[in-house]
């Protein structure tokens, strides 16, 4: 089983609708979890970190975490042709030093 | 301020052949990674330093990757000889710390392409 998984996608939602990007970690000692997108031939850029359950907003972005469930998931809400990228779930663990695992992404597509 | 920079941009090389790439992280930043990304797959780290420290190297494949970063600013990361499957983005990280809360910003990348 591989420590993030995402599903690749692609996810296609239409203008303005709500994207849901979902993400699942194995190790239960998860510190804190991030978000990044990635344009095509671009490098990762960090859009949201989220460290306790629940959720956390930023303009039209939304992170949930829930370590019960060992799930972290990111709303993008009216969605736009510019969110059109991959999205990337990272998780920091501790395992005698700090770690950052990332997902393989998944590819978003926003319809105009 | 400016981002971690990172050169060069792009890179093509025939197999056999050295190839370094360099990065410089954002200032301040003592910690510094080197992460390998293949195509549809998320960054994979490679080395981290601490200052002029590797404190996690365990994924660099020693027979052919060295890396350096002598005064704990800059970094070189070298292939030598660099094989058809090195072919990659190779991206360089920086961050302010190591805790649980450390945020890493990621350079352009360097895209390899080995023939």
């Amino acid at each position: 089983q591989k420590e993030v998984e995402q599903n690749s996608g692609p996810l296609s939602v239409p203008e303005g609708a709500i994207a849901s990007l979902n993400c699942t970690y194995s190790d239960r000692v998860s510190q804190s979890f991030f978000w990044y997108r990635q344009y095509s031939g671009k490098s990762p850029e960090l859009i949201m970190s989220i460290y306790s359950n629940g959720d956390k907003e930023d303009g039209r972005f939304t992170a949930q975490l829930n370590k019960a469930s060992q799930y972290v998931s990111l709303l993008i809400r009216d969605s736009q042709p510019s969110d059109s990228a991959t999205y990337l779930c990272a998780v920091r663990i501790h395992t005698g030093g700090f770690k950052t695992i990332f997902g393989a992404g998944t590819r978003l597509f926003v319809k105009a | 301020e400016a981002g971690v920079v990172q050169s060069p941009r792009y890179k093509i090389i025939e197999k056999k052949q050295p190839v370094a790439f360099w990065c410089n992280p954002i200032s301040g930043h003592n910690t510094l990674y080197w992460y390998l990304q293949n195509l549809g797959q998320g960054p994979e780290l490679l080395i981290r330093y601490e200052n002029e420290e590797a404190v996690d190297d365990s994924q660099l494949p020693k027979d052919r990757f060295s890396a350096e970063r002598l005064k704990g600013v800059d970094s070189t990361l070298k292939i030598q000889p660099a094989e058809l499957g090195d072919s990659a983005v190779y991206l360089c990280a920086s961050s302010t710390g190591t805790g649980y809360q450390e945020t890493q910003y990621f350079g352009p990348g360097t895209r390899l392409l080995v023939l």
